[in-house]
């Protein structure tokens, strides 16, 4: 199994721009969840799914922030637009049973400048 | 709603020795699971161990185990024979009912030879 993939790993975009982060669960996994983390506030849930219909987007910050989930295997975060102040890691989970946890991807690193 | 207390921003370690990061929570449910997770400076977050609150016995994963109390609401993290591969940021998180997993602010752990 590849695991949780994401893509890109880094990205770099000029404020004002719109920025898509992308990410392919594992097979299977019936849950998906969208993390932000930064220093100053840790690791947020942003969103999460669960047999492909959002479940809780009340960590969303602001109507900038869009995600969908059009199959059971791909996800999408959109920013538009994209501000300094989302500069962060962007994180893609899934998980299969709630008891057994997740497996995260390996993150974005996003930086707007 | 859930909460999740890593009271120790940062905690050292001499190799071979042994080390305990704290985590405190709190949640109103009676069912529920809690995890550890690691995450190197490669990013990628790694499920360390997890305990479901209804087991009495503590979860052992070889050098890692926890000292669950659920009345003090107090999930620990020993980490046995430390190596130098083990210095790393590590997250708490607890997960009730639905899937998704509030977690804390982060240990971050050194490990000197």
């Amino acid at each position: 199994d590849a695991g949780v993939i994401q893509s890109p790993r880094h990205e770099v975009t000029e404020m004002g721009q719109e920025v898509t982060l992308r990410c392919k669960p594992i097979s299977g996994h019936n849950s998906l969840f969208w993390y932000r983390q930064t220093m100053m506030r840790g690791l947020e849930l942003l969103i999460y799914f669960n047999n492909n219909v959002p479940i809780d987007d009340s960590g969303m910050p602001e109507d900038r922030f869009s995600a969908k989930m059009p199959n059971a295997s791909f996800s999408t975060l959109k920013i538009q637009p994209s501000e300094p102040r989302d500069s962060a890691v962007y994180f893609c989970a899934s998980s299969l049973d709630k008891v057994i946890g997740y497996t995260f991807g390996s993150g974005t690193r996003l930086t707007v400048v | 709603a859930q909460t999740v207390t890593q009271s120790q921003p940062e905690m050292s370690v001499q190799e071979a020795e042994t080390v305990t990061l704290s985590c405190t929570y709190d949640t109103s449910e009676s069912d529920y699971y809690l995890f550890w997770y690691k995450q190197p400076p490669s990013r990628q977050m790694i499920l360390v161990i997890r305990q479901e609150a209804y087991k009495q016995q503590n979860a052992t994963e070889n050098r890692f185990s926890v000292n669950f109390q659920k009345a003090a609401k107090s999930f620990s993290l020993k980490i046995s024979d430390s190596q130098l591969g083990d210095a790393a940021m590590y997250f708490c998180a607890v997960g009730v009912n639905t899937d998704k997993l509030i977690f804390g602010t982060g240990t971050r752990l050194q490990v000197f030879p």
